[in-house]
């Protein structure tokens, strides 16, 4: 069964930092790996997806690298915002499979 | 499009209780999701739907938990009767194929069972 982690659990950054979210994930056997935003109360915002055969995707300010042989992919966000502040999950499609693996997420919090 | 809708936003129901929460994917898409959240568990998938046809509900807790997709634009997750352990929010979700697409999640339904 696929397992998918995220760390850290939460994140405090002051504005303006640079900052990685990691993600890593058990079997490598994936069709894709998909980051996505929630905020507080809210549904799930899809971010960035990155097909198994690619190694990474930019969105803006974000960059997603997926490394699959080793289990691990990163979220890049650059020049961060308050507005930023969210809960940022990973989740994974695999090839045995149809439905996203997600992790538990990371709770980012940009401080003005 | 309006991306997919779920209702209702919020629930509170008593324990016992049937619960119906309601889902109109986007037009167009083929797959279906039921996935439940909850602070300690994450987000699980419950039951997935392919051309209105459940293809997978083993992530259906138990028995007192059903899924229907009567036709393209419609999905059901029905509880009853309700316990307070089912108190969490539920978000569908649809692509345009089973797999290696993006997924698409309506605003969820916070369900509080008292």
């Amino acid at each position: 069964k696929q397992e998918v982690t995220q760390i850290p659990a939460a994140l405090s950054v002051p504005e303006g930092e640079n900052l990685v979210l990691n993600c890593s994930f058990t079997d490598s056997a994936i069709y894709n790996l998909q980051w996505f935003r929630q905020d507080p109360g809210k549904g799930l915002t899809s971010l960035l997806l990155i097909q198994s055969s690619q190694r990474e995707q930019t969105s803006g300010r974000l960059n997603a690298s997926l490394d699959k042989s080793s289990g691990r992919s990163t979220l890049y966000i650059a020049a961060s915002q308050p507005g930023d502040s969210a809960t940022y999950l990973c989740a994974v499609e695999s090839n045995s499979g149809y439905a996203l693996n997600f992790g538990k997420g990371t709770s980012l919090l940009v401080t003005p | 499009d309006a991306g997919v809708i779920q209702s209702p936003r919020h629930e509170v129901t008593e324990m016992g209780q049937e619960v119906t929460l309601r889902c109109k994917p986007i037009s167009g898409h083929n797959s279906l999701f039921w996935y439940r959240q909850t602070m300690m568990r994450g987000l699980e998938l419950l039951i997935y739907f392919n051309n209105n046809v459940p293809i997978d509900d083993s992530g259906m807790p138990e028995d007192r938990f059903s899924a229907k997709m009567p036709n393209a634009s419609f999905s059901t997750l029905k509880i009853q009767p309700s316990e307070p352990r089912d108190s969490a929010v539920y978000f569908c979700a649809s692509s345009s194929a089973g797999w290696n697409t993006e997924a698409f999640f309506g605003q969820g339904t916070r369900l509080t069972v008292v």
